[in-house]
């Protein structure tokens, strides 16, 4: 039972390309969220999907960052014209059809912009 | 603004003794609360969680203790093992406004059991 998959492990970028990070959630889960964390901090909450919907991405900046969970293929968060300050570990999380079920996070992209 | 966090950053222990790790939250409407073990290169990993309308709940070698007069929450790691040297996040879920999954996690501790 393959747990929350996220690719790459690693991606290097230069100011200004884009960067995609893929996640595919657990099998029969439907939610999907996207965590980002800094070196020696806590994740902070970025977006809420479900499938081909965004529920909450309250926590999303509003410039440069999208996130899509279509009908088919894995989640994507979507970070275009990269700068230094987007170099973090991007966490995805999935969970069942349930309130305050426990999220399954994955093991993360670490994203380092040069 | 409300917040989660931790009393200490650090903690050292004795392989075989028990660990406390504490956490102290802001928002008295909280309902739900989650520890997570997250490992160096590693995702977070769930321990064990706690609705607000319990006060303990054990798992296997873990307890989690909820106080709701003083806001404060605690993670009991009995038998303290060198596999459990992770940095330890306590999150908790907003009744109101944030969705589901909208987790508020604290910064972290970090356990390091020596042999």
């Amino acid at each position: 039972n393959a747990g929350v998959m996220q690719n790459p492990r690693h991606l290097v970028r230069r100011r200004g390309q884009e960067a995609r990070l893929r996640c595919s959630p657990m099998k029969g889960h439907s939610h999907v969220y996207w965590y980002r964390q800094l070196p020696e901090e806590g994740l902070k909450f970025m977006v809420y999907l479900q499938k081909e919907n965004i529920i909450d991405e309250s926590g999303m900046p509003k410039e440069r960052f999208s996130a899509e969970f279509p009908k088919e293929g894995p989640s994507i968060l979507r970070i275009q014209q990269v700068v230094r300050g987007d170099s973090a570990a991007y966490f995805c999380a999935s969970s069942p059809d349930s309130l305050n079920s426990p999220l399954h996070f994955g093991n993360g992209t670490r994203l380092t912009v040069t | 603004g409300e917040s989660v966090g931790l009393h200490l950053p650090t903690l050292s222990v004795q392989e075989g003794d028990n660990s406390i790790i504490n956490c102290a939250y802001s928002n008295s409407a909280s309902d739900y609360f989650i520890w997570y073990k997250q490992e160096s290169g590693k995702g977070p990993q769930f321990i064990i969680d706690i609705r607000s309308n319990m006060d303990k709940r054990q798992g296997q070698r873990v307890t989690v203790l909820l106080n709701k007069t003083v806001k404060h929450l605690s993670l009991q790691i009995a038998a303290t093992q060198p596999g459990d040297s992770a940095v330890y996040f306590c999150a908790e879920s907003p009744i109101y406004g944030g969705s589901q999954g909208n987790l508020i996690f604290g910064k972290g501790t970090k356990l390091s059991v020596k042999p």
